[in-house]
């Protein structure tokens, strides 16, 4: 149990409809990570915030949206959903989130929310 | 952008073989790791690497960060069937870039 909890852990929708994703960080870490892991394109990143504040944008989509609240937890947010956006989410956290090389930025993964869009 | 190069893709090894697995990039990272995830489960860290050249181990795994901090292998040794799954390098420098997998199957 890496400490990072993620709700729901499945998610069956419609294409059209607007989702919202839950990420709780371990305790004390201050920063959140979101990926996408899908069958063709592997694990990317797509938004980081840090204490609050958005730190780093990857590959998210317009229709894709996150934000992190006053006690660290986050939520990702994806709408008008089509069908190639379901995918694993994966939320991870770290102590820090800076570029230096350090432990303060390992990376911890939660068990991801599973997203099937019909 | 930044790409990685994991290989092999996949791996099916007998019980108590060794293997070997490496990432290579055109990118300079500034960290490298190596996590493992089981089907539907998060990927879980096994060994994290911050300097070029560190040789770091953790139980029957050995990984080290290239000297040209643009590659990095990872080894396990006396593999078991709970080793099955599959293995990701990821380099950071900023954000984490993922290699494309290993999938490691170990026969009994």
């Amino acid at each position: 149990d890496s400490g990072v909890t993620q709700t729901p852990k499945h998610l069956i929708t419609a294409t059209g409809q607007r989702v919202t994703l839950r990420c709780s960080p371990r305790s004390g870490d201050l920063s959140v990570y979101w990926y996408q892991q899908s069958l063709d394109q592997g694990l990317q990143f797509l938004i980081q915030y840090y204490n609050g504040e958005e730190r780093a944008k990857g590959n998210i989509l317009e229709r894709f949206s996150a934000q992190q609240f006053p006690d660290l937890h986050s939520e990702l947010n994806l709408s008008s959903l089509e069908l190639g956006d379901s995918a694993l989410y994966f939320c991870a956290s770290s102590p820090a989130g800076l570029a230096g090389g350090s432990s303060y930025n390992e990376q911890f993964f939660g068990p991801g929310t599973r997203l099937t869009v019909l | 952008g930044q790409q990685l190069n994991q290989s092999p893709q996949s791996m099916f090894i007998q019980e108590g073989e060794d293997v070997s697995m490496n990432c290579t990039s055109s990118s300079i990272f500034n960290t490298w790791l190596w996590y493992k995830q089981d089907p539907g489960e998060g990927p879980v860290l096994l060994i994290a690497l911050y300097k070029a050249g560190e040789l770091t181990s953790n139980g029957r795994l050995t990984a080290q960060f290239g000297i040209t901090r643009k590659d990095s292998f990872l080894n396990n040794s006396a593999s078991i069937p709970s080793d099955v799954g599959i293995y990701f390098c990821a380099g950071q420098l900023g954000k984490l870039i993922f290699g494309q997998g290993t999938e490691l199957s170990v026969k009994p």
